[in-house]
């Protein structure tokens, strides 16, 4: 069974700037994640979608981050503009409907802004 | 509100030998699971191992076992016959009701020394 895939794995762009990043969750998980993770601290979840609807979007900076799940597959998540405080790495999660809150992770995203 | 603690920022350990990381929780729920993570220094998140809160007995997974004490909120993980391999950072997260997020601590630096 294939892994949590996400692109691109590295990223280096100036502040300003506009970026996206792209997942694509294990086939048939309805629940997908977004997670930022600064350096030295655990994840800080950023969105939660069911199937291709928002769950959970407390933590979102909606003044310059989105994210969209259309079809209720794949997702990508975009920042406009970045500010030197996003850098980090963003992990994409997914997980299958009842499955006990296992949640299964790509690589990540390392983003770095300068 | 649920809680997730980690009270040991780093450790380490000696090839071959024991070890075993402390994580206690707080949860109000009586339908919840504990995850222990391990996110290497590629930044990849890996589950490590999952326990069931009706469950007695502990799960175990190869070298990786758990102490799940809870009465006490208390859900410890030993790592057997360390391996160079298993230096990372662990976290351990909480999955309680129908919340449907994960519940992180601030995780673990574990260094494996040869």
């Amino acid at each position: 069974e294939a892994g949590v895939a996400q692109s691109p794995r590295y990223k280096i762009i100036e502040k300003r700037q506009s970026v996206a990043f792209w997942c694509n969750p294990i086939s048939g998980h309805a629940t997908l994640y977004w997670y930022q993770q600064i350096l030295g601290q655990g994840p800080k979840l950023l969105i939660q979608f069911q199937n291709n609807g928002v769950v959970d979007d407390s933590q979102l900076p909606k003044d310059r981050f989105s994210a969209e799940r259309l079809k209720g597959v794949d997702s990508t998540l975009k920042i406009q503009p970045a500010k030197l405080e996003d850098s980090a790495v963003y992990l994409c999660a997914s997980r299958e409907q009842g499955a006990k809150g296992t949640q299964y992770f790509g690589p990540g995203t390392r983003l770095t802004v300068l | 509100a649920q809680t997730v603690t980690q009270s040991q920022p780093e450790m380490s350990v000696q090839e071959a030998e024991t070890v075993t990381l402390s994580c206690t929780y707080d949860t109000s729920e009586s339908n919840y699971y504990l995850f222990w993570y391990k996110q290497p220094p590629s930044r990849q998140m890996i589950l490590v191992i999952r326990q069931e809160a009706y469950k007695q007995q502990n799960a175990t997974e190869n070298r990786f076992s758990v102490n799940f004490q809870k009465a006490a909120k208390s859900f410890s993980l030993k790592i057997s016959d360390s391996q160079l391999g298993d230096t990372a950072m662990y976290f351990c997260a909480l999955h309680a009701g129908n919340n449907r997020k994960l519940i992180w601590g601030l995780g673990t630096s574990l260094a494996v020394n040869p």
